[in-house]
C-alpha cells in the first residue's frame, strides 16, 4: 500500500505570494491533518479534515487555509507569504478520527513539502 | 538538509547500549500517546502508541512506559543501532476533547558506532 504523498517536495516563493500544497493520503484513509514544522517551534497542528469538512483547527492566522476533496486528497493554501512561513509542511492521514478501536487513530506522515520564502 | 534537529536536546549513546528517551506531557486529560521517529529529510514515522488504560506496551526492540501520576512518557530502545539515530517526538491526544495531536519538542538521538 502506498504511503502518504506530498507535492511538491520543495518550493521557493517570495514574500506576498501565495502557495498551494497537495497531499494524497493512504488509500482508504479519510482523515488528513496538516502540520507546520520549524526548528524553533517544532511540530504545530494546522488543521484536520474528514469527509471534506474541517474538523479541527490550530492557532494559525486566516492566511492558512485548506480543503479536502471527495477522494480524500487535501490541499493547503497560504496567502500573502511571510518570511516566517518558511518551514516543512507535513501532511498526515489516518483511518478514522472518532473510532476508539485501538490503533486506528495512528497518523501516518508524508515526507513533507519544504517551503522557503525569500 | 533537514534542520529539524536544531535547538533540540541530544542524547548520545554507543551502539548496543539501551536508550531511554523521556517526555513530559502537559494535558492530564490526554488519553492517547504516540512516539514518532523522524530521520533527516523525512516525515515522522510511527513507532509505538499507548492508551491511558495501560502503563506499558512493548514492540520490537521498543518499550513505552506511561506514568499518568506525573504525566511522564518514556521510550526505551534496546540494543540501539546506528539506524536508530533520529529525532524522536512524543505526541499526546485528548480523544474526548479537542482530539488534536500535540507534539513535544523532540529529542535527537545519536548512536555512535
Amino acid at each position: 500500500k502506498a504511503g502518504v504523498t506530498q507535492t511538491p517536495r520543495y518550493l521557493i516563493k517570495t514574500r506576498g505570494q501565495q502557495v498551494t500544497l497537495s497531499c494524497s493520503p493512504i488509500s482508504g484513509h479519510r482523515s488528513v491533518s496538516w502540520y507546520q514544522q520549524t526548528p524553533g517551534q517544532g511540530l504545530q497542528f494546522l488543521f484536520e479534515y474528514f469527509s471534506e469538512t474541517q474538523r479541527n483547527k490550530g492557532n494559525f492566522p486566516g492566511r492558512f487555509s485548506g480543503r479536502q476533496f471527495s477522494n480524500s486528497r487535501s490541499e493547503m493554501n497560504v496567502s500573502t507569504l511571510e518570511l516566517g512561513d518558511s518551514a516543512l509542511y507535513l501532511c498526515a492521514s489516518s483511518l478514522v478520527i472518532w473510532d476508539r478501536v485501538f490503533d486506528t487513530d495512528t497518523q501516518y506522515f508524508g515526507p513533507g513539502t519544504r517551503l522557503t520564502v525569500l | 538538509g533537514e534542520s529539524v534537529g536544531l535547538h533540540l536536546p541530544t542524547l548520545s549513546v554507543q551502539e548496543g547500549d539501551n536508550s531511554i528517551i523521556n517526555c513530559a506531557y502537559s494535558n492530564s486529560a490526554s488519553d492517547y500517546f504516540i512516539w514518532y521517529k523522524q530521520e533527516s529529510g523525512k516525515g515522522p514515522q510511527f513507532i509505538i502508541d499507548i492508551r491511558s488504560n495501560m502503563d506499558k506496551r512493548q514492540g520490537q526492540r521498543v518499550t513505552v512506559l506511561l506514568n499518568k501520576t506525573v504525566k511522564h512518557l518514556s521510550l526505551q530502545i534496546a540494543a540501539t543501532q546506528p539506524g536508530d539515530s533520529a529525532v524522536y517526538f512524543c505526541a499526546e491526544k485528548d480523544q474526548g476533547g479537542s482530539e488534536k495531536l500535540v507534539f513535544g519538542k523532540g529529542m535527537k538521538l545519536t548512536v555512535n558506532p
